[in-house]
């Protein structure tokens, strides 16, 4: 079983529309959580931390269940440009490392 | 001023070649990384470096042979290239070694080496 799993889309949607994608993590130690975000051929950049009570920057809102050990991200509002791949990001125990999920595609369309 | 910077960009060349890539970050920075993201998107880490000293080396073949010179720089050695080491390796800097709190990473633009 992978680290880090997530559904890899492609999510196709309007704009305007709510989208939301799950991520599970295997080791229920892990202790660290984020959300990246990678544009098509281009590097990831990070998009937000994942805390335990939640958290909320603008149109996005990122959720972590530890009991179900995963983490989600909702996009309200979907504009085009936010067409890219969200890279789900666990960090061990060790915190030495970041692992990274194989990511989900959102594609928003007019 | 680009922060984390590589180069090539890109590398095409034949199976058996050696090859570089170099990478320079200009943030101060007291660790760096090699990242590997083949076809599938899979992004994984193959080395670590934290003020030059290697710390995380996860299971990548001999053949890759990273050098960090001083704490700025991370430089990627292949010897022998294989049709599977074609993908695109991004190099990437953080402010400590250990990222609980800001999980940020750094990343340059990437250097995509394909293999004929």
């Amino acid at each position: 079983r992978k680290e880090v799993e997530q559904d890899p889309g492609p999510f196709n949607v309007p704009e305007g529309a709510t989208v939301a994608f799950n991520c599970t993590y295997s080791n229920s130690a892990s202790q660290s959580f984020f959300w990246y975000r990678q544009d098509c051929r281009k590097e990831p950049k990070l998009l937000m931390s994942v805390y335990s009570s939640g958290n909320e920057d603008g149109r996005f809102t990122a959720q972590l269940n530890r009991a179900s050990q995963y983490i989600s991200l909702l996009i309200r509002d979907s504009k085009l440009s936010d067409s890219a791949t969200y890279l789900c990001v666990v960090i061990p125990l060790d915190g030495n490392k970041l692992v990274f999920g194989a990511g989900t595609i959102l594609r928003v369309k007019s | 001023d680009t922060a984390v910077s590589q180069t090539p960009k890109y590398l095409v060349t034949q199976m058996g070649n050696d090859k570089s890539i170099k990478c320079e970050q200009n943030l101060g920075h007291d660790t760096m990384y090699w990242y590997k993201q083949d076809s599938k998107k899979f992004l994984k880490i193959m080395f670590s470096y934290n003020n030059k000293e290697l710390i995380i080396n996860e299971t990548v073949p001999n053949r890759f042979s990273p050098k960090s010179p001083d704490k700025a720089h991370l430089n990627l050695h292949i010897n022998s290239l294989e049709l599977g080491d074609s993908a695109v390796y991004f190099c990437a800097s953080s402010q400590e070694l250990r990222q609980q709190n800001t999980g940020e990473l750094f990343f340059g633009e990437g250097s995509r080496l394909t293999v004929l």
